[in-house]
């Protein structure tokens, strides 16, 4: 069974620019969350979509979007890039039918903002 | 707000050393507890999952418990070897509504020498 697949694995972008990110989740799983993760912050929740719809949602400004298709592939859409923005993004999923179980990530974007 | 601390922050042992790494939330409010390992420049890789209503999870060489009332959890490596190098990171999870969001801490980083 193919694993969390993320692409593209770098990007490099200019402040001001926008960029997307996407994601296709484990055979099966329906739901796809997104985290990004910096040196400084740790590992911080953007949002988690299932079945197309956002269930959950981060404290994020309202640069950082997201969406699912109904194959379940999620993206995420980051506009006016900020230095800031540089992270590794990272999803990942699960049936999330229930709370109760593990979630599993791909292996990132790594967004470098110049 | 759940907050989630990892200590020690780094370890490096000898290879063959038992060791244990601990996390600590503020929040006994803790529904479910996730143990990770993130390789340099790499996803995450679920190790365990201490369900809602578990106290324990083991599996090969790792075991990991969850004391809510404490709020405390142990993951126990035993007989380490160089291939356990890597980053180890807990997540828990609130419960509720909270699908697909887990509050990280900020990670034990573990060396292994021969």
């Amino acid at each position: 069974k193919a694993g969390v697949t993320q692409t593209p694995r770098y990007l490099i972008k200019t402040r001001g620019q926008q960029v997307t990110l996407s994601c296709s989740p484990i055979s099966g799983h329906r739901s796809v969350s997104w985290y990004q993760q910096t040196p400084g912050q740790g590992l911080q929740f953007l949002f988690e979509y299932f079945s197309e719809t956002q269930r959950n949602k981060g404290n994020f400004p309202g640069r950082f979007s997201g969406r699912q298709f109904s194959n379940s592939r999620s993206e995420m859409n980051v506009s006016t890039l900020e230095l800031g923005d540089s992270a590794l993004y990272l999803c990942a999923s699960s049936s999330q039918s229930f709370l109760n179980e593990k979630l599993f990530f791909g292996s990132g974007t790594q967004l470098s903002v110049l | 707000k759940q907050e989630v601390t990892q200590i020690p922050a780094a370890l490096s042992v000898p290879e063959g050393e038992n060791l244990v790494l601990n996390c600590s939330f503020t929040d006994s409010a803790i529904y479910n507890l996730q143990w990770f390992r993130q390789d340099p420049g790499k996803g995450l890789t679920s190790l365990l999952l201490i369900q809602s209503s578990q106290r324990e999870q083991t599996s090969g060489r790792l075991n990991a418990s969850l004391d809510k009332s404490s709020g405390r959890s142990t993951l126990y490596i035993a007989a380490s070897q160089p291939g356990d190098s890597a980053t180890y990171l807990c997540a828990g999870n609130a419960g509720g509504t909270s699908y697909g969001k887990l509050t990280f801490g900020q990670g034990t980083i573990l060396t292994v020498h021969p």
